[in-house]
């Protein structure tokens, strides 16, 4: 059971390049989260979905784009990537609720630095 | 969403409690308290949550004030393995299930 999985682990961009992270579960979770976290930072999320087929803008959705094109998968673009970018991006998955306090569960995130 | 306030960082003793407090003055009445942990290097990990009464399990034990303003996550032996950020979390019953992420309280585990 490998839980969530976050690929790549590290990459390295030029400013305008584009490029995409995927994310996968295994857990059948209805619900998975981008969230990008900067130095001493906590965590602010981009974009989520709640289903296949439906996302939903996060605090911080500009200059991303996502989908979730299969349950198990979620996708997070970046069409031209920004210095203001450079980040560590992790993904999270949970049940849906019914019940609100369904604990999520994340990813070992994606380093990325934009050149 | 209601806001926490937690000590930026805290240490312990290897072997010994440790109490992180939290402080959540307008907290509503349905917010339920979370907290996770993120350990070095990686995704934050959920540790215990709790509405009013106070709620144990492996990992820690959660004390919730009675007037629900302030609570403490409490690990009752500290190992290494323990030294992480910890962060308390509101959760309103409302909403896609979001997380709000504040600074947290980094623990320094001693050996």
């Amino acid at each position: 059971n490998a839980g969530v999985t976050q690929t790549p682990k590290f990459r390295v961009l030029k400013t305008g390049q584009s490029m995409t992270l995927l994310c996968a579960q295994d857990m059948n979770h209805e619900y998975m989260y981008w969230y990008r976290q900067d130095p001493g930072m906590g965590l602010r999320l981009i974009h989520y979905s709640v289903g296949e087929g439906t996302t939903a803008k996060g605090e911080v959705p500009d200059g991303y784009n996502v989908s979730r094109l299969k349950k198990q998968n979620f996708l997070l673009g970046l069409e031209s990537a920004a210095p203001s970018q450079t980040s560590v991006y992790f993904c999270a998955s949970s049940y849906r609720f019914g019940d609100f306090n369904q604990p999520q569960h994340f990813g070992d995130g994606t380093r990325l630095s934009i050149l | 969403d209601a806001k926490t306030t937690q000590p930026n960082s805290m240490e312990s003793n290897e072997e010994e409690p440790v109490h992180l407090p939290c402080n959540h003055s307008t907290i509503s009445g349905t917010d339920y308290i979370h907290w996770y942990r993120q350990l070095p290097s990686q995704g934050p990990e959920y540790v215990i949550h709790g509405l009013t009464s106070n709620v144990n399990n492996r990992m820690a034990s959660l004390a919730i004030a009675e007037d629900r303003k302030s609570s403490t996550l409490i690990l009752h032996r500290a190992t290494l393995r323990d030294a992480a950020v910890y962060y308390c979390i509101l959760r309103e019953q409302t909403g896609a299930n979001n997380l709000f992420f504040g600074t947290g309280t980094r623990l320094t585990v001693i050996p």
